[in-house]
């Protein structure tokens, strides 16, 4: 299967601690964007990348908020100093460079106590 | 600002109605269009686009046309099956694809 994959599916964290979420695109595609979904709330986009360029990073919800794709394939997001606020499904999308239409990963449900 | 209003659910059809939903847009520049379909247990999948004023976006029996007078992009089929249910997002794309915009979601279930 050649779809986009996010690692891990769970993760449960106590509040001050940093976590940090893989999204694994599909391979071809060199648009990759993360996206914060909490419960009966559509995705929210947080930041962007084209290829190993972080374009867009104005809507990261604060400076804990990190994202990385050092080489273009893969990115992280981090988060630093958890809050239980940041509760939520963190969602991976990709898509390819001329067509808009992105395809979602399974997504990383974040829980912090 | 640039945003996505969808009709609010939870919806509830017998199986073979005509389905509507409603979803209404604001955006800075020329958006393209999108209906996502999250189905119980699964992740966000691609239902539907249009890129340009009067684009039909269609699949699965489902439509959607880009209306720029009225701003919208109702999602609409002529008979539902009890595997339509799901949550469907409406959603829109400026500066071409740099940025995304969700709506909330509304829920469909579909009954025998």
């Amino acid at each position: 299967d050649t779809g986009v994959s996010q690692d891990p599916r769970h993760k449960i964290t106590k509040r001050g601690q940093n976590v940090t979420f893989r999204c694994d695109p599909i391979s071809e595609h060199n648009r990759l964007y993360w996206y914060r979904q909490t419960l009966g709330q559509g995705p929210e986009f947080l930041t962007y990348f084209q290829n190993e360029a972080q374009l867009e990073k104005s809507r990261l919800l604060s400076d804990r908020f990190s994202a990385e794709r050092p080489k273009g394939s893969f990115s992280t997001l981090e988060i630093q100093r958890t809050e239980q606020g940041d509760s939520a499904m963190y969602l991976c999308a990709s898509s390819e460079r001329t067509v808009y239409e992105q395809y979602f990963g399974p997504g990383t449900r974040l829980t912090v106590t | 600002g640039n945003s996505v209003t969808q009709m609010e659910g939870p919806v509830t059809l017998s199986e073979e109605a005509f389905l509507t939903i409603n979803c209404t847009y604001t955006a800075t520049g020329y958006p393209s269009l999108f209906w996502y379909v999250q189905y119980p247990g699964e992740g966000l999948q691609l239902l539907l686009k249009a890129t340009k004023a009067d684009d039909k976006g269609s699949n699965k029996g489902f439509e959607a046309t880009y209306r720029k007078e009225t701003t919208s992009f109702h999602l609409e089929k002529g008979s539902v099956q009890v595997s339509d249910s799901a949550v469907y997002f409406c959603a829109l794309s400026v500066n071409t694809g740099n940025q995304f915009y969700f709506g909330t979601g509304t829920s469909l279930t579909v009954i025998p």
